[in-house]
């Protein structure tokens, strides 16, 4: 089956700052990566996601990229805010909707 | 986006009794559900996929007589926790698909904690 593995485990910027979380996906027939935001004691967010026929996608301060070759995708948060602190999920689906997580990355942001 | 509404947000029980945490999908109708447990600092893991009409599917791992899942109507999923021990003291997510799409919008989650 799938396996979904996130790095960093944890992130801490400098307001301003960008902030790049990293996954990596095993199984080739994924087609849909959605990012979560989970804030504590809350459900997760869906913040952006992005198909396998798209190499990139932005929402304002976020983006999201793709590279099928190497399994991988990336979550871009740029002029990052305090309000931005929170846990990050990555997920990977291939048979619509059922979602394999991310471990999760705890990202901080320091005014 | 699409709106899960889950209660209760906090519910603790004593060991031996039952549990029943309700997911809503308040503008649109789900097909399909999903339910989750979450521990402390860690991921999601998928409990069950709960279909409506039909028994729900569960996961490897997963005692489906002590996750009891009912999917009576599009707008409606309860998960009920059977004989609550210590053990069984989480974070419960449900989630569900919103209208047509892939995207899966999640309930603000239930904690579970068992005396």
């Amino acid at each position: 089956g799938e396996n979904v593995e996130q790095h960093p485990s944890t992130l801490s910027v400098q307001e301003g700052d960008s902030a790049v979380i990293k996954c990596t996906y095993s199984d080739s027939a994924s087609n849909y990566f959605p990012w979560y935001k989970q804030e504590l004691g809350k459900g997760p967010q869906l913040i952006i996601d992005i198909r396998s026929n798209v190499g990139e996608k932005k929402d304002q301060r976020i983006a999201v990229t793709l590279n099928k070759t190497a399994k991988h995708f990336s979550l871009h948060i740029t002029e990052t805010q305090p309000e931005d602190s929170a846990v990050y999920f990555c997920a990977a689906s291939n048979s619509f909707q059922k979602l394999v997580f991310g471990t999760g990355t705890r990202l901080l942001v320091s005014p | 986006g699409a709106v899960v509404s889950q209660h209760p947000s906090r519910v603790i029980c004593k060991s031996g009794t039952s549990v029943k945490i309700e997911c809503r999908s308040l503008d649109f109708q789900a097909t399909t559900m999903f339910w989750y447990r979450q521990f402390p600092k860690k991921s999601l893991m998928l409990m069950a996929t709960s279909n409506e009409g039909s028994k729900a599917t569960y996961e490897q791992g997963v005692e489906k007589d002590k996750f009891l899942i009912n999917h009576a109507s599009l707008t409606l999923s309860t998960l009920t926790v059977t004989s609550a021990h210590p053990e069984d003291s989480s974070f419960y997510i449900c989630s569900a698909s919103g209208g047509t799409g892939e995207k899966l919008f999640f309930g603000s989650g239930t904690q579970l904690s068992v005396l």
